[in-house]
């Protein structure tokens, strides 16, 4: 069985400050992982994905996340926060073999203040 | 039109009603999916669909009865709901491939349902 457990279903930060939003997984079998991004009244957008290459990824708008296998977590960063980041972001876990059940989190709603 | 688009954006109805969500992807993807997104709750696999066929059915009541008339097009079609069923609902589409794993999935904006 796969799960995702995302710490915080707030986080609030300031203009400029680091952003960061912690995921962790449980699978029985090696993970894809994904960050998707939800702006008020609109799909999910896909921010980076983890794939089983490179444990750093880099994605869209600034963000990376790191997959950490000891620690089972895939926590995303941004060095500086901009007001445009305030959305809810989810994590999300699927078998390595087949993305078409994908396990999200609960998401985590970014507020950022000026 | 690009990428996923979904018709309504938003839609109430009664619990009497017959409604449908409509669901078309512009990528040329051959699975489709529809997800329910209520609040605090994390978003729920509904349905899948690989090369027009259903291949999950995640538990849903049949009060949603899903239709997939060809790879580009997924409707959910409701009738008699409850107020419960008062959600986001998304659609999604991937690519699959010749050895049956799928790619990234990309989301519509959802249709917001109110029911009375």
């Amino acid at each position: 069985a796969q799960s995702v457990t995302q710490l915080g279903s707030h986080v609030s930060v300031s203009e400029g400050a680091l952003v960061l939003l912690r995921c962790n997984y449980s699978s029985s079998v090696p993970p894809y992982l994904f960050w998707y991004v939800q702006y008020p009244n609109q799909g999910l957008q896909l921010l980076l994905k983890y794939t089983s290459a490179a444990t750093l990824v880099k994605g869209i708008n600034g963000f990376e996340a790191e997959f950490k296998k000891s620690e089972t977590s895939f926590h995303l960063t941004k060095p500086s926060a901009h007001m445009s980041d305030a959305a809810e972001y989810f994590c999300a876990v699927s078998r390595s073999y087949n993305t078409d059940k994908l396990i999200f989190g609960t998401g985590t709603r970014l507020q950022v203040f000026p | 039109e690009t990428g996923v688009t979904q018709t309504p954006r938003h839609l109430v109805m009664g619990m009497t009603n017959k409604k449908s969500l409509k669901c078309e992807q512009h990528l040329g993807h051959n699975a489709m999916y529809w997800y329910k997104q209520s609040a605090k709750k994390p978003l729920e696999l509904m349905f899948v669909y690989n090369f027009k066929e259903q291949t999950e059915n995640n538990s849903v009541p049949s009060r949603f009865s899903p239709e997939c008339p060809n790879s580009s097009h997924l409707f959910l079609h409701l009738h008699t709901l409850q107020p419960e069923d008062s959600a986001l609902y998304l659609c999604a589409s991937s690519q699959r491939g010749t050895s049956g794993g799928t790619d990234t999935q990309y989301f519509g904006p959802g249709t917001r349902l109110t029911v009375l």
